[in-house]
Formats: C-alpha cells, structure tokens, sequence
C-alpha cells in the first residue's frame, strides 16, 4: 500500500494570506501526481498533474512543486481569497496504477 | 458535454436491504473508479473497472459488495443486506485511460447513502 501523507491536515488563514501545504510520498518507483481541489458538497476536480522532478505548474494564483528525489510536493495559494476554501487532495498511482489519495489538507479562508 | 454522472445522488436504505449505486462516466471514457469515503476520512479506492471487465476490486469488501460495468449502460456498485458500516459516500471517477499514469480523474458528484 502506497502512503501517500499530507500536512497540516487543516488551515485557518485570513483572506489576503499566503499559504503553502506539503504531499508526502515513498520517492522510489514514482510516475506521476496530482493534486485535486474538492469543495464541500461538490466532487474532486483536478488542479494539476506533476511527473518530472522540478516540474513546477500554475493555475492562477495556486501553484504546485514536485521533488522526486525526497518525495514530496508543495502547493501554494498567493492572496488567498474565501474562495479557495476546499479541501486540497493529492494523489499517486500505487499497485497496478490505482491512485492512492492523501487524506487532504482542509483549508479555510477568513475574509 | 456532461461530466460524469452519479444517481440516486441520495439514497436511504434499511439494515437488510439491497443498495444500487450508478456511474455514467464521461463520453468516452472507458475507466470507472468507485471510491467510499467515510466519515472523517479521505477517499478510498474499492474497484476500477473497463468496460466488461473488472480490473481491480482490492479495496473493495469481499462479501454483499459487487461492481460492474456493461457493454452498455453504467456502471452499477451494488451492496446487498446493507448495515450501518455501509453509510458513507461513493463517488465515482472516470478516465479515457487508466487513471494511475497522467490521465486525470473525473469524479462524479457523489452517492450519499445512509442505513437506517
């Protein structure tokens, strides 16, 4: 079973804020991650899809880094804005290219 | 061009009762994913299915559980003589390819059940 980990498993931050959370995983074997946005009552949506190490992706004021080598990935938020309230979810094929997903860092934005 | 579709988006169930859980994935997509997510905890993978064809079903319990995908038609997760333990979330995903590699998921909007 692939541990994928992810902290803090929940942020307060107050609109204007800057923030960043960390995916955790086994750095042997990688192929790919991703990294979701589920808002509560809504499904997952996919923010991003890493494969290479150093590989850096943007969307808007969020963006993502991936370290191959030491096994992990950092998404960030720029101005984070009450909008951005969701639950951030990473994920990585493990056994036969099933994803395991991370158990999510819950992010609240205060205006 | 519908998203993947889930229904009944709500269901209650009796303790002993049948549920049938649907998931009509996107147009051309061929890969369905269920997953249970309980309460407090994150998503975790039952069974990925093809058309016809049952890839993986590791996550999923070996007893009242069953999945499957027709030639035609959705996908149904299917669990018989349901108890309390079953009430959760299942959502469902599909890809154009296996999902594992780089093809993103798209997920439904999720099947809330509860056992009375």
């Amino acid at each position: 079973i692939l541990n994928v980990e992810q902290s803090p498993q929940s942020l307060h931050v107050q609109e204007g804020d800057s923030t960043n959370f960390t995916c955790s995983f086994p750095s042997s074997n990688f192929y790919a991650l991703h990294w979701y946005r589920w808002e509560t009552a809504k499904s997952p949506e996919a923010l991003f899809v890493m494969t290479l190490n150093g590989d850096e992706k943007k969307k808007g004021r969020i963006s993502a880094t991936l370290n191959t080598k030491e096994g992990y990935s950092y998404l960030y938020i720029k101005g984070s804005q009450p909008e951005d309230s969701a639950t951030y979810l990473c994920a990585l094929p493990g056994g036969s290219y099933i994803p395991t997903f991370g158990r999510g860092t819950s992010l609240i934005v205060h205006p | 061009n519908a998203g993947v579709m889930q229904n009944p988006r709500h269901l209650v169930r009796r303790r002993g009762q049948e549920a049938r859980l649907r998931c009509s994935p996107m147009k051309g997509h061929s890969h369905v994913y269920w997953y249970r997510q309980l309460p407090e905890e994150g998503l975790k993978f039952m069974v990925y299915l093809q058309k016809e064809n049952i890839i993986d079903e590791s996550g999923m319990p070996k007893e009242r559980f069953s999945a499957e995908f027709p030639k035609e038609g959705p996908s149904i997760l299917r669990i018989q003589q349901v108890v309390r333990g079953d009430s959760a979330a299942y959502f469902c995903a599909s890809s154009p390819n296996a999902a594992g590699g780089t093809d993103t998921q798209y997920f439904g909007p999720g099947t809330r059940l509860t056992v009375l």
